[in-house]
């Protein structure tokens, strides 16, 4: 099986700009997540979709955003990027073990750079 | 919300011998528990888990401790390589939420 791939893999932009990072999930994994990983930050989470629903958030203001498409494939996007957003943006595709608990693949991520 | 915590950011150990990686958490809903492992330039790599009704899991040279009371886990490696060297990342998940702690960079030297 494929693994979890994330496109594009380096990206840059200046403030103000919007950016569109995309992540296609494991053949027949439903749900997705993303997060940003930054240094002493660790890896902070953002949302998680399954089967087109947002079904969780994480603390990140309303200019991180995202959607998944019928085929799994999701797309996050970030408006009116600041400095701060530069960071490596994660996705990860989950299939649910014995129990109901979640095991996550992560993609290569997406450095994003802000100037 | 910072729910799971991993208060060393770095670790150096000696090859040979044992690494100890520290990792907290205040949600007691929590109820399952990884540890992930990440390279420069990767993803992170699932490593170990374990269910809260244990209190050890081993898997080769890798074993993952659970006290739920001090809601406190730890990941040992013995013997520690240089291949180990990476960050670590310790994970916590409840129903539908999964929370990761900032990281420990682990460097074992030759």
């Amino acid at each position: 099986k494929a693994g979890v791939t994330q496109t594009p893999r380096y990206l840059i932009k200046t403030r103000g700009q919007q950016v569109t990072l995309s992540c296609s999930p494991i053949s027949g994994h439903r749900s997705v997540s993303w997060y940003q990983q930054t240094p002493g930050q660790g890896l902070q989470f953002l949302f998680e979709y399954f089967s087109e629903t947002q079904r969780n958030k994480g603390n990140f203001p309303g200019r991180f955003s995202g959607r998944q498409f019928s085929n799994s494939r999701s797309e996050m996007n970030v408006s009116t990027l600041e400095l701060g957003d530069s960071a490596l943006y994660l996705c990860a595709s989950s299939v649910v073990l014995a129990g109901g608990v979640n095991e996550q693949f992560f993609g290569p991520g997406t450095r994003l750079t802000v100037l | 919300d910072q729910q799971v915590k991993q208060n060393s950011p770095s670790l150096s150990v000696q090859e040979g011998r044992i690494s100890i990686l520290n990792c907290d958490y205040t949600n007691s809903m929590f109820d399952y528990f990884l540890w992930y492992k990440k390279y420069p330039a990767e993803g992170p790599t699932f490593l170990i888990s374990i269910s809260s009704i244990k209190d050890k899991n081993e898997d080769g040279r890798f074993t993952v401790f659970l006290n739920k009371s001090a809601k406190h886990l730890s990941l040992h490696i013995v013997p520690s390589q240089p291949g180990d060297s990476a960050v670590y990342f310790c994970a916590a998940s409840g129903r539908n939420d999964m929370r990761f702690g900032a990281g420990t960079r682990l460097t074992v030297k030759p």
